[in-house]
């Protein structure tokens, strides 16, 4: 039972336009979304998250929506680079966000030069 | 820079034989750290939640027997392979909170031949 999806395993993106990764789950318990960028052989590292209160939040070129209703979430990166290139997983938890996460499966992103 | 560390990166062992792995926050204290698995390809998955003081709280379908979590110190949690066989080859990465942020440490590849 995969409570959180990310249904595009993999993006490509030319330099400098959009990159918009998706994400949705299917227990309405999560209050807390977070996104993170991993490498090969490392651990992940944070990114943005949300609370479920809001449905917009932004840090520099990272941006995250989230669709209560639809239970969709996405991650926006603008202007994508080439160093952005990594698996971005997105992740839920029940408990704020200190809980322990539920991940998705992940979508590799290239950023083409 | 980081703020959790793992030891080792990387060990292979044969199979019966076990394995310690190490997780340490890194100038915090974390009541509470979380240990994730992750095969090729797939998600990061929690294993359990490691808890100073007390007994590990393992995920359904994890063995607490085969997977010994001590969390003996406000710094350091302890995930134990007994008995590894080669279906235990895997990544496994631990997590700690500090402050509001849960952060991951860069990963342990355990390879059982």
């Amino acid at each position: 039972d995969q409570q959180v999806k990310q249904n595009s395993p993999s993006l490509s993106v030319q330099e400098g336009r959009i990159s918009i990764l998706n994400c949705d789950y299917t227990n309405s318990m999560f209050d807390y979304f977070l996104w993170y960028k991993k490498y090969p052989a490392e651990g992940p590292t944070f990114l943005i998250s949300i609370s479920s209160i809001k449905d917009k939040n932004e840090d520099g070129r990272f941006t995250v929506f989230l669709n209560k209703s639809a239970k969709h979430l996405s991650l926006h990166i603008v202007p994508s680079q080439p160093g952005d290139s990594a698996v971005y997983f997105c992740a839920a938890s029940g408990s704020g966000n200190t809980g322990k996460l539920i991940f998705g499966q992940g979508t590799t992103l290239q950023v083409k030069p | 820079g980081a703020v959790v560390s793992q030891h080792p990166s990387w060990v292979i062992c044969k199979s019966g034989t076990s394995v310690k792995i190490e997780c340490r926050s890194l100038d915090f204290q974390a009541t509470t750290m979380f240990w994730y698995r992750q095969f090729p390809k797939q998600s990061l998955m929690l294993m359990a939640t490691s808890n100073e003081g007390s007994k590990a709280t393992y995920e359904q379908g994890v063995e607490k027997d085969k997977f010994l979590i001590n969390h003996a110190s406000l710094t350091l949690s302890t995930l134990t392979v007994t008995s590894a066989h080669p279906e235990d080859s895997s990544f496994y990465i631990c997590s700690a909170n500090r402050a509001d942020t849960q952060y991951f440490g860069p990963g342990t590849r355990l390879t059982v031949l």
